[in-house]
């Protein structure tokens, strides 16, 4: 089955980090570029970073530039998303999801709430 | 703000055909993908590519696009589809990011 899982998040004051990964099983992990999604409570979606498959292109939303990196471990089939200097506006439930062809996000994890509060 | 700009809110009647669209600059050189998200749930990719169906997606939805306008139609809608609906595609500044639009509460009356 392919299958996204999430894990990392938590509860973490203004100014403090957290680091969340997906594991990735049932594709080749190696041969797709994968991105992070968030969704603050009752809100929208917002895009957030995406990385390629082999690691040489990456790109961030104006919004975490600066204070979020992303990498993937292709050999442990896994993503990552480092997040330092974490603001209230952070919070969210935070999806990776698989790109493929046009662009599209074909399959998304469960998802893991990160909350920013003092 | 979001560059890709959609209705907050569509109702239809059950069986009857809707429209949801999304706007942006940056549909006129890329696609739109199209997600759908009930409550509680991660998003779905229902419609990509320039009108691509994901395996299990019922026929019922098709999308299309013209100018800086992409739509997603669902033809004889059903109670399942009352979600949230957003459009997905590349920004316009030509620097390869995400940009979702703000959503479409779809309603089935």
């Amino acid at each position: 089955e392919v299958q996204l899982v999430e894990s990392g998040g938590g509860l973490v004051k203004p100014g403090g980090s957290l680091r969340l990964s997906c594991a990735a099983s049932g594709f080749t992990f190696s041969s797709y570029s994968m991105n992070w999604v968030r969704q603050a409570p009752g809100k929208g979606l917002e895009w957030v970073s995406s990385i390629s498959s082999s690691s040489s292109y990456i790109y961030y939303a104006d919004s975490v530039k600066g204070r979020f990196t992303i990498s993937r471990d292709n050999a442990k089939n896994s993503l990552y998303l480092q997040m330092n200097s974490l603001r209230a506006e952070d919070t969210a439930v935070y999806y990776c999801a698989r790109e493929v062809r046009w662009d599209a996000f074909d399959i998304w994890g469960q998802g893991t709430m990160v909350t920013v509060s003092s | 703000s979001s560059e890709l700009t959609q209705d907050p809110a569509v109702s239809v009647a059950l069986g009857q055909t809707v429209r949801i669209t999304c706007q942006g600059d940056s549909l006129r050189s890329y696609y739109a993908s199209w997600y759908q998200q009930k409550p509680g749930q991660a998003p779905v990719l229902v419609i990509y590519g320039k009108n691509n169906r994901p395996s299990g997606i019922p026929d019922r939805f098709s999308g299309s696009s013209s100018g800086n306008t992409a739509s997603l139609t669902i033809t004889g809608a059903q109670a399942e589809d009352e979600a949230d609906y957003y459009c997905n595609s590349r920004d316009s500044s030509g620097n390869h990011l995400g940009v979702f639009g703000g959503g479409t509460k779809l309603t089935v009356l």
